[in-house]
């Protein structure tokens, strides 16, 4: 199994409130992913990072931010939590990323509920 | 607009039998495929991928078929056992799409 684990794995909050989770990988992976699974979605990427300080926004990436400042670690962060933003968070990484090759290796998983 | 669809959300099969999920795809420029299993709680696990030059992958139980004509992808499962229970995403990239695209999943039940 790819050394990726994420902190919290579960987290409750409220609406308003900032949030970050946390996603750290062992592997030394150059790109790290932030997805969201919702029922009736699948997996939708909110943002992706190819490199240290170097991110870029994925298909939902509206009310979430993200840093890296080393290469084990992605944050993702909601800066003021919304209902609309209960779900399963997922980090993934590749080791390419580039089309063709990209075979990406998820982590465990965070279920965040906001009220 | 969905570019990989899966029109199955469930899917029941008899232990040792066959299982076949479905995916089909509409953007031409894909040429990455990829199949994840996903246990409730847990991560999906990738399973087994096929590149765009190739119709077939196999991988012990698991064999992946490809029909570009198509924009067709399966995943054939010989034989099922009680354990391969658990969501299938298929997924693409390619071209423009550097990053995958994911399916919503087909839930697969083996019934023992």
């Amino acid at each position: 199994d790819a050394g990726i684990t994420q902190s919290p794995r579960h987290k409750v909050t409220e609406t308003g409130t900032p949030v970050t989770l946390r996603c750290h990988q062992t592997e030394n992976h150059r790109y790290m992913y932030w997805y969201r699974q919702d029922p009736g979605h699948g997996l939708r990427l909110i943002h992706y990072s190819y490199g240290v300080k170097d991110t870029d926004k994925g298909e939902v990436s509206d009310g979430y931010s993200v840093s890296r400042s080393k290469t084990e670690d992605f944050l993702l962060t909601l800066e003021s939590a919304t209902s609309s933003q209960t779900s399963v968070y997922f980090c993934a990484i590749s080791a390419t990323g580039g089309p063709g090759t990209d075979t990406q290796y998820f982590g465990p998983g965070t279920r965040l509920t906001v009220l | 607009d969905q570019q990989v669809k899966q029109n199955s959300p469930s899917l029941s099969v008899q232990e040792g039998r066959i299982s076949i999920l479905n995916c089909d795809y509409t953007n031409s420029m894909f040429d990455y495929f990829l199949w994840y299993k996903k246990y409730p709680a847990e991560g999906p696990t990738f399973l087994i991928s096929i590149s765009s030059i190739k119709d077939k992958n196999e991988d012990g139980r698991f064999t992946v078929f490809l029909n570009k004509s198509a924009k067709h992808l399966s995943l054939h499962i010989v034989p099922s056992q009680p354990g391969d229970s658990a969501v299938y995403f298929c997924a693409a990239s390619g071209g423009s799409q550097g990053n995958l695209i994911f399916g919503k999943g087909t839930k697969l039940s083996v019934k023992p």
